[in-house]
């Protein structure tokens, strides 16, 4: 069980827009910075949004990162096939005094 | 480019060892904390353990802590995880990364490919 909580799995055609949410409490997202991970079968993870909302460079502006209280969400455009993946959020927790994920959404792309 | 290569892993039986190694290559290893990841079949992300750029800071996850140590060898830009008495639940993948902290956040970028360890009962 993820101290963080995503959705399992979602699915969209090419080129409409996704959002991921990412549910989380005061000791974790409530209070600390998110970021979130996409992970493409049979590759390394790779950072897609740091610090809530950054983006880093060469990451396209398709991508993008939100935060409100508790929650994070990570909001994709103009999807392609190449960003079916499984996407991660993370952040600190402060009571655990270590990092937390979330479960993981494996983002179908039809 | 930076680049971030994990081994050492492999098949255990349950209350072994095991040593894992990350070699990194294009930033100035030194200047950097580093960590492990891990995601077991099926699972999410983990986070394991990170290390201090000079090795003066520890931490760990609770489901490791007493049983893994994170160091590091900045003349050779090496990091390691020793892992003691394995269990079955320590089968997952074991990522490398670069903990990159600029307070008061931090992120992990960039990832190794990961290394497999299986724990057999």
């Amino acid at each position: 069980q993820s101290v963080l909580t995503q959705p399992p799995s979602m699915s969209a055609a090419p080129g409409q827009r996704v959002t991921i949410s990412c549910s989380g409490s005061s000791s974790n997202i409530g209070n600390n910075y998110v970021s979130w991970y996409q992970h493409v079968a049979g590759t390394a993870p790779k950072l897609l949004i740091y610090d809530n909302n950054k983006r880093p460079s060469g990451i396209p502006d398709r991508f993008s990162g939100s935060k409100s209280g508790t929650s994070a969400t990570l909001g994709i455009t103009g999807l392609q096939t190449g960003d079916e993946a499984e996407y991660h959020c993370g952040t600190w927790d402060s009571s655990l005094s270590g990092w937390v994920f979330g479960g993981g959404t494996k983002l179908t792309v039809l | 480019q930076v680049q971030l290569v994990e081994s050492g892993g492999g098949l255990v039986k349950s209350g072994g060892s095991l040593r894992l190694s990350c070699a990194a290559s294009g930033f100035t290893f030194s200047d950097y904390y580093m960590s492990w990841v891990r995601q077991a079949p099926g699972k999410g992300l983990e986070w394991v353990a990170y290390i201090s750029a000079f090795a003066g800071s520890t931490s760990y996850a609770d489901s490791v802590k007493g049983r893994f140590t994170i160091s590091r060898d900045n003349t050779n830009n090496l990091v390691h995880l020793q892992m003691n008495s394995l269990r079955a639940e320590d089968t997952a993948v074991y990522y490398c990364v670069r903990y990159v902290v600029v307070l008061p956040a931090a992120r992990f970028d960039p990832w190794g490919q990961g290394t497999l360890v299986t724990v057999s009962s």
